[in-house]
């Protein structure tokens, strides 16, 4: 079972919204990932987390901030996003974060009105 | 820094066989990887070849690496209309900090009946 489940898959939100999404997986990778991805271009790295600590933060603006609760789960939260962040956000897992394949989920569209 | 190139799109006829060329530049490349990505979907892992191999098969998938020359390509036999997408060439390294996927800007391939 390779899976990583994402909610919601499609979310609409105001400028002055807080939204968060979610990411679990059960396969006990211990490195879980979120990516940004537009329209037709490849996926660009935001965060890493390794044993459950933040360990790459690719200068993202803080008004995302990523949050993993325990192995199985992260979330990214949302606040106050500009129209230019609508895009795909992609969760991704793998059994450590060095040199093992990477699983992606079916991400969350997200679009800011 | 890493680079992963890869031509922006492929036609081919439902029945023949597609091939989908990349090239990379890390030498330190520890896995290299082909996700497929369908319209409005996330990024399904296909395949993946570890550096030390030559070649890769699995049912119609064929993957080839030529390390001297940092040359990956993924052939698919028998290409059917389900096959249209984006695919996309990936490396990592043990090397680089928290496992980072590089991507390539993705090949869409169009497959007509």
């Amino acid at each position: 079972d390779t899976e990583v489940t994402q909610t919601p898959k499609h979310l609409v939100m105001g400028m002055t919204n807080k939204k968060s999404l979610k990411c679990e997986q059960h396969m006990g990778h211990r490195a879980m990932y979120w990516y940004k991805q537009k329209a037709k271009k490849p996926p660009e790295l935001m965060f890493v987390y390794s044993y459950e600590k933040l360990s790459i933060n690719e200068s993202v603006p803080s008004r995302f901030s990523p949050e993993c609760p325990n192995s199985s789960l992260l979330n990214l939260h949302l606040h106050a996003l500009q129209p230019e962040d609508s895009a795909l956000y992609l969760c991704a897992s793998s059994s450590q974060a060095s040199g093992n394949t990477i699983y992606f989920g079916e991400g969350s569209w997200l679009t800011v009105v | 820094g890493e680079d992963v190139e890869q031509s922006l799109f492929l036609s081919v006829r439902e029945g023949d066989s597609s091939v989908i060329n990349c090239t990379y530049t890390d030498s330190s490349s520890t896995y290299l990887y082909w996700y497929k990505q369908e319209p409005g979907a996330g990024l399904q892992l296909l395949t993946y070849i570890f550096s030390n191999m030559d070649m890769k098969q699995d049912q119609r998938l064929t993957v080839l690496l030529n390390k001297k020359d940092k040359h990956l390509s993924l052939r698919i036999a028998d290409t059917q209309t389900g096959d249209s997408a984006i695919y996309f060439c990936a490396e990592s390294s043990s090397y680089n900090q928290g496992g980072k996927l590089i991507f390539g800007q993705g090949t869409e391939l169009s497959v007509k009946p």
